[in-house]
């Protein structure tokens, strides 16, 4: 079945403990993404990365960071994390940039204490 | 840098009868692509159309129609015929095709639908 899959799904941290959200999709898709969903300011991006090693800041970057060294996974670390990076986060992927939809993970609840 | 804005927090609308919902762009890119996505109350993230900025027919899918008015960058979701699942949360999006690749998310609309 094809498929982003996000883990954790769920998860309760503390201020500055290093933490990983893992994403891997199994459709070979080039184009991968993350965002963080707000209430009141939609879904905005973070990073997305075009292919392997190839990655860009999107719209709210700060405080996070991305690899991408194999095209089905994209990782999200929070080197430090803060109560303001308390959100719903999703992963998404596309075959290529343009026309193709993403197709969105189930998305990860984070709650930094 | 590309906008996008949803002008309409909340709206409702009768069972069968159909609703607009808008979406108006920013972007200087030449050349775009515009997305519509469902977000139902459980959470998950759902595509409906599609519109590319160089399309001339406006898009259809099933009940689903996008009204492209590109001179007034307006890109307003019609759901034809509603239905009681129909009730979720809407985005407007939009991604660049030339040089800048971000997706950009408009803040939403929820619709509900009343029996």
């Amino acid at each position: 079945e094809a498929q982003v899959t996000q883990n954790p799904r769920y998860l309760i941290t503390v201020t500055g403990k290093k933490l990983t959200v893992t994403c891997s999709q199994n459709m070979n898709h080039e184009y991968m993404s993350w965002y963080r969903q707000d209430p009141g300011l939609g879904l905005r991006q973070i990073y997305y990365s075009m292919n392997v090693e190839v990655t860009d800041k999107g719209d709210v970057p700060e405080g996070y960071k991305v690899s991408r060294k194999e095209k089905r996974n994209f990782p999200l670390i929070l080197e430090s994390p803060s109560p303001n990076q308390t959100s719903l986060y999703f992963c998404a992927s596309s075959l290529h940039v343009g026309a193709e939809p993403q197709h969105f993970g189930d998305g990860t609840r984070l709650s930094i204490l | 840098a590309q906008k996008i804005t949803q002008t309409q927090p909340g709206m409702f609308v009768q069972e069968k009868e159909a609703v607009t919902l808008d979406c108006t762009y920013d972007t200087s890119d030449q050349s775009y692509g515009l997305f519509w996505y469902k977000q139902p109350s459980s959470g998950e993230m759902i595509f409906l159309i599609y519109q590319g900025s160089y399309d001339e027919q406006n898009a259809t899918e099933g009940r689903y129609s996008l009204n492209f008015q590109k001179a007034r960058k307006s890109a307003n979701l019609v759901i034809s015929a509603s239905q009681l699942g129909d009730s979720a949360m809407y985005f407007c999006a939009m991604r660049g095709l030339g040089s800048n690749y971000k997706l950009t998310f408009g803040k939403g609309t929820l619709l509900t639908v009343n029996p």
